[in-house]
């Protein structure tokens, strides 16, 4: 399984765009991009996945290069409730089982 | 909405104490996962399950045991619990990938916080 390497934490304020990167070297052909976010005391929960190119929805944008080594999450304007573990994850398609690193801990500020 | 719950929130336990954490799905995944996460170390793969009486060995066996006699439940079982145990339990489901290729999503519940003392 492909291992995932992403920076320890992040700060941010309010407004803001927020950039995540994630790098993902040995991820194979069929493997797929999947980011969890988890706030304190609950379960993480997915918010995004992709292939390649760029994916977007409600909550933020995924935008993976054409070598696919790398990926980032991207949350555009950031409120205090976007505070929480953002975790970058290589889905394997061939398998169920799923590799949690120790993700990104954002933190917003007013 | 899919709807993953543990039997607790918070547990106190003993050393050498038998432990039973249960989690139930209600959205007929076929897999079923059980993650230990702490401090540091993000969420770790214990076990997990694609089918009723099936079960794989996650990256940390060690120390636990699985049950499941049914699709929707799920229990991780201490046999002797130890303060090394101590920990946040997530329980988490998903449809099986031969069911759903592209997307798998997990579902995970609220955790349990067990301390064994």
């Amino acid at each position: 399984l492909a291992k995932t390497t992403q920076p320890i934490s992040m700060d941010s304020y309010e407004g803001q765009e927020v950039n995540i990167t994630c790098s993902h070297n040995n991820i194979a052909t069929n493997d797929y991009i999947t980011w969890y976010q988890q706030f304190p005391s609950q379960g993480p929960r997915f918010i995004i996945q992709g292939y390649k190119t760029k994916v977007t929805n409600e909550v933020a944008s995924l935008f993976i290069p054409a070598d696919r080594k790398s990926s980032t999450l991207s949350l555009p304007r950031v409120s205090l409730s976007d505070t929480a573990v953002y975790y970058c994850l290589v889905d394997p398609n061939n398998t169920d089982k799923l590799i949690f690193g120790t993700g990104t801990r954002l933190q917003v500020f007013p | 909405d899919v709807k993953v719950t543990q039997s607790s929130r918070y547990l106190v336990k003993r050393t050498g104490e038998k432990v039973f954490l249960e989690c139930v799905q209600d959205m007929d995944h076929e897999n079923m996962f059980w993650y230990r996460q702490d401090p540091g170390l993000g969420l770790r793969l214990i076990y997990f399950s694609y089918d009723v009486k099936m079960k794989e060995k996650g990256d940390i066996p060690e120390g636990y045991s699985v049950s499941r006699e049914k699709k929707e439940r799920f229990s991780l079982i201490l046999e002797s619990a130890s303060t090394n145990q101590t920990s946040m339990y997530l329980c988490a489901s998903s449809l099986g990938y031969l069911v759903q290729r592209l997307l798998h999503e997990q579902y995970f519940g609220p955790g349990t916080r067990l301390t064994v003392t």
